[in-house]
């Protein structure tokens, strides 16, 4: 089974509906983040969290939440979808120790679609 | 200007050939950097780090930092077909991590 798994791995759905990306990870990491992926534009972090009590803005946060509800379990949401949120979607965790080297490690990634 | 600037390619080449990866910056700050490999349909996984200015080395690949320039090479020698995937650099400075938009490499038999 995958250390950081991502539900769901395709989704299609239409622009003002509401979605929920689910990530859940087994390595014990404290840390979680949701990265989006476009092409020309490489990886660009929308939300982080350290623990269960903290969440952060990235560089893309705009038209997306988050919700960390356990320490394994980090939830992505639009809440009114647009076109220009179709992108690939990343999950990944990182521990104290590897965090500041930058190792991450990512979920195989949700590819969504909006119409 | 992007944070990070790296050639998407695509980048075709024969079995056995040496490959030469490279990316720019402008944040002097960044201090660790990366490479990571992400096959088609899969999540990118960390390839090399390195802290720094200097050269690394691991196996058939070789990771170099040049700060002064803003500059970092990636090398693969005697390049496998298993080594077709985007390579994406990344850089880091206390959890603020850019990364490049990868170069997509094709390695032929």
């Amino acid at each position: 089974d995958a250390d950081v798994t991502q539900t769901p791995r395709n989704r299609i759905t239409k622009t003002g509906k509401r979605i929920m990306l689910e990530c859940s990870q087994t390595k014990g990491h404290d840390r979680m983040y949701w990265y989006r992926q476009d092409p020309g534009l490489g990886l660009r972090l929308i939300y982080y969290s350290f623990d269960v009590k903290d969440i952060n803005k990235g560089e893309i946060s705009d038209g997306y939440s988050v919700s960390r509800q356990a320490q394994a379990k980090f939830s992505l949401s639009l809440e009114s979808a647009i076109p220009n949120q179709t992108a690939l979607y990343f999950c990944a965790t990182s521990d104290l120790r590897t965090g500041d080297t930058g190792e991450l490690f990512f979920g195989e990634g949700s590819r969504l679609t909006v119409l | 200007q992007k944070e990070v600037e790296q050639d998407p390619g695509p980048l075709s080449v024969p079995e056995g050939a040496i490959v030469s990866l490279n990316c720019t910056y402008s944040n002097s700050a960044f201090q660790y950097f990366m490479w990571y490999r992400q096959y088609s349909r899969k999540g990118p996984e960390l390839l090399m780090y390195t802290y720094s200015s200097g050269n690394k080395e691991d196996g058939r690949f070789t990771a170099q930092v040049d700060k002064s320039s803003k500059y970092i090479s990636l090398f693969i020698r005697d390049s496998q077909p298993s080594d077709s995937a985007t390579y994406l650099c990344a850089m880091s400075n206390n959890n603020d991590m850019r990364f490049g938009a990868g170069t997509r490499l094709t390695v032929k038999p």
